[in-house]
């Protein structure tokens, strides 16, 4: 069964960070692109990174360049979101999901929350 | 303010037809592909729609999708109520090296 399962969030304070991972099973993670969305409380879905194949290209949303950092290891089909300098505009269910291009998200985790309050 | 424009909601009876618009740009819509996914209460989005027209395996024909210009639309007939929930469409802006996603459209089958 082709799954993602993300794993990491939690409360943290701004100015903090915190480290996502999503564990992929039942395709070859090493052939697709992943990628997070993320979907603030009540609010809709957006993109937040994308990472090739082979982790040599990333994209950003303005709004997370320079403190988020997207990454994968292939060898343990795990795909990664290091997020630094936390803010409260950045609380949102994180889900990760599998790009078969085109823009195209064909599988999603279950997501994880991320709340960032003092 | 989304890049790509939908109406916040629409509304329809069971049994009746619904379109979902999605307005964009030259750098997104009209260059790249749109995507739609479903998103029901509580749950993770689920794709509906992609390269425009496409549907994956498994979701029913009575969800069609086109592209014309500067806009894409998202069809639903004969709704059903389990149809409730919110509808996104995505693209790929050109302009911004990012994907877009629609403000998102809750859908309401009375």
């Amino acid at each position: 069964e082709v799954q993602l399962v993300e794993s990491g969030g939690g409360l943290v304070q701004p100015g903090g960070s915190l480290r996502l991972s999503c564990a992929a099973s039942g395709f070859t993670f090493s052939h697709f692109w992943m990628t997070w969305v993320r979907q603030a409380p009540g609010k809709g879905l957006e993109w937040v990174a994308s990472i090739k194949e082979d982790g040599s290209e990333k994209f950003y949303v303005d709004s997370v360049k320079g403190r988020f950092t997207v990454s994968r290891d292939n060898t343990k089909n795990s795909l990664h979101l290091q997020m630094d300098s936390l803010r409260a505009e950045d609380t949102a269910v994180y889900y990760c999901a599998r790009d078969r291009g085109e823009n195209t998200f064909d599988v999603w985790g279950q997501g994880t929350m991320v709340t960032v309050s003092s | 303010q989304s890049v790509l424009t939908q109406p916040p909601s629409v509304s329809a009876a069971p049994g009746q037809e619904v379109t979902i618009s999605c307005s964009g740009r030259s750098s997104n819509i009209v260059s790249n592909s749109v995507s739609w996914y479903q998103q029901l209460p509580g749950t993770a989005p689920k794709l509906l729609i992609y390269e425009n027209d496409k549907r994956p395996a498994g979701i029913s024909d009575r969800f069609s999708g086109s592209k014309f210009g500067t806009s894409a639309t998202l069809g639903i007939t004969l709704l059903q109520t389990w149809d409730e929930a919110d509808y996104y469409c995505a693209s790929w802006d050109n302009s911004l090296s990012a994907s877009v996603f629609g403000g998102g459209t809750k859908l309401t089958v009375l």
